[in-house]
């Protein structure tokens, strides 16, 4: 089945220390989505690749990173893990209609939780 | 600025229907996403409207009113895995998603 993985599922990490987290996809989406989504709050969007533009949100923190090799993998790196930025990481993918992203379905990966100790 | 406001939390009772509400001001709008997510998991599409009116899927309906910039989601026949929470998103004018808080709902016997 087409799908969106994630790996790992539940991350720890210790303050500081640098984390990686990782998205495939199967869909042969052009755009894929790093959310960050806090307890009871919205998804609020890191970042996004349209092929291999990349588009940064203005309040994203420089601490977070991100990489896209190829079509169907996306990392998140965060260089130096805080306390407050544990919280449940979710990669989307979708794909434009013709003209645009007129539709905009986005396909979510089951997500990575992050803890920071 | 943007803006998607829903109720925090609702509670309703197994086998009966609630309607949760979202209102939105956003720089313009291409449609209205209505995306289911259980704790600890990722948010799953349920509906997408983009012309007013209502849109039923089984026990699932969404409506919109572009004029007054609302939405609800409706389920029938609730059941107790529909415990979750319902999150509203909007694609505004530059075809991003603006996603509102989430709606708890709470299913009781």
């Amino acid at each position: 089945d087409a799908m969106v993985i994630q790996n790992p599922r539940y991350q720890v990490t210790q303050f500081g220390k640098p984390v990686t987290l990782s998205c495939s996809q199967t869909l042969n989406h052009n755009v894929m989505y790093w959310y960050q989504q806090k307890s009871s709050q919205a998804p609020k969007l890191l970042f996004h690749y349209y092929d291999k533009d990349f588009n940064n949100e203005a309040d994203t923190p420089d601490n977070f990173q991100s990489r896209r090799p190829n079509t169907s993998f996306c990392f998140l790196d965060i260089r130096s893990p805080g306390l407050g930025d544990a919280a449940m990481y979710l990669c989307a993918t979708s794909r434009p209609t013709s003209g645009g992203y007129s539709y905009n379905e986005q396909f979510f990966g089951p997500g990575t939780r992050l803890t920071v100790l | 600025g943007q803006n998607i406001d829903q109720p925090t939390e609702m509670t309703a009772t197994e086998g009966a229907i609630v309607q949760i509400n979202c209102t939105y001001q956003t720089s313009g709008f291409n449609g209205l996403f209505w995306y289911q997510q259980h704790a600890g998991e990722a948010p799953t599409f349920l509906s997408y409207n983009v012309l007013d009116g209502l849109e039923e899927k089984g026990r699932f309906s969404s409506f919109l009113s572009r004029s007054k910039g609302y939405s609800y989601l409706l389920l029938k026949e609730l059941q107790m895995k529909d415990s979750a929470s319902y999150l509203c998103a909007v694609v505004d004018s530059n075809y991003q998603l603006i996603w509102g808080a989430g709606t708890k709902l709470i299913i009781k016997p």
